[in-house]
């Protein structure tokens, strides 16, 4: 079962703006990770955040986690036409397995 | 430092026959978990491997199983496919002690 919900399902913007998706989670988490998967690959590891964080950047990313409302967003700042993939969120509530949404298609536009 | 390795990159199978897919994890990398995402979907947890022993298994029937060797390399089976069984493949790997997980191309498996 999925444990995270993202959205939008797809989005598409254009090459300088900014992309914001968000996860919806049903159950307490320790962590909620961001991955990205280019067209049905691996996928990526892009950041982590504890479920006592509230906010945290990594070069042109920012992900924002509240506990209270079981949600999360991801923010690409000055998008790139190499930034277009599928983004997901995944918690691990328990220490040995990722649950994972189904995922946000980024589209950008050069 | 090497990658997450998976083989083979595809595979096509018949219904009833039975498959193994290869991980090798990351250097270091003491424990290898099993996705499998169906297309359009995220990736779903069939299992994980530590030190040789399933440590949690997801909603995935018992005819998925798998090893984990020695040097950490791992391995799915599949018998009895099914057509429900054609998705991609993933393996990921990290350290014991880190939350996040590394994760190898994939094989894309097809159930005619």
């Amino acid at each position: 079962s999925q444990q995270g919900e993202e959205d939008p399902q797809a989005l598409s913007i254009q090459e300088g703006e900014n992309a914001t998706m968000n996860c919806s989670y049903k159950t307490s988490i320790n962590n909620l990770q961001w991955y990205r998967q280019n067209s049905g690959r691996g996928l990526v590891h892009l950041i982590l955040i504890r479920s006592n964080e509230r906010e945290k950047h990594s070069g042109r990313l920012r992900v924002t986690l509240d506990t209270s409302k079981k949600s999360s967003s991801l923010l690409i700042t000055a998008s790139r036409a190499a930034d277009t993939a599928s983004y997901f969120c995944a918690t691990d509530g328990s220490n040995y397995k990722l649950t994972f949404g189904k995922g946000t298609l980024l589209t950008v536009n050069p | 430092e090497t990658g997450v390795t998976q083989s083979p990159t595809h595979l096509i199978k018949t219904r009833g026959q039975q498959v193994t897919l290869r991980c090798s994890s990351q250097s270091g990398h003491n424990t290898v978990s099993w996705y499998q995402q169906a297309l359009g979907q995220g990736p779903q947890f069939i299992f994980q491997y530590y030190r040789e022993e399933e440590n949690g298994r997801g909603n995935f029937p018992p005819r998925f199983s798998g090893l984990q060797f020695p040097n950490y390399s791992s391995e799915l089976n599949v018998n009895a496919l099914e057509l429900d069984d054609s998705a991609l493949y993933l393996c990921a790997s990290s350290p014991w002690t880190s939350n996040t997980q590394y994760f190898g191309p994939g094989t894309r498996l097809t159930v005619l």
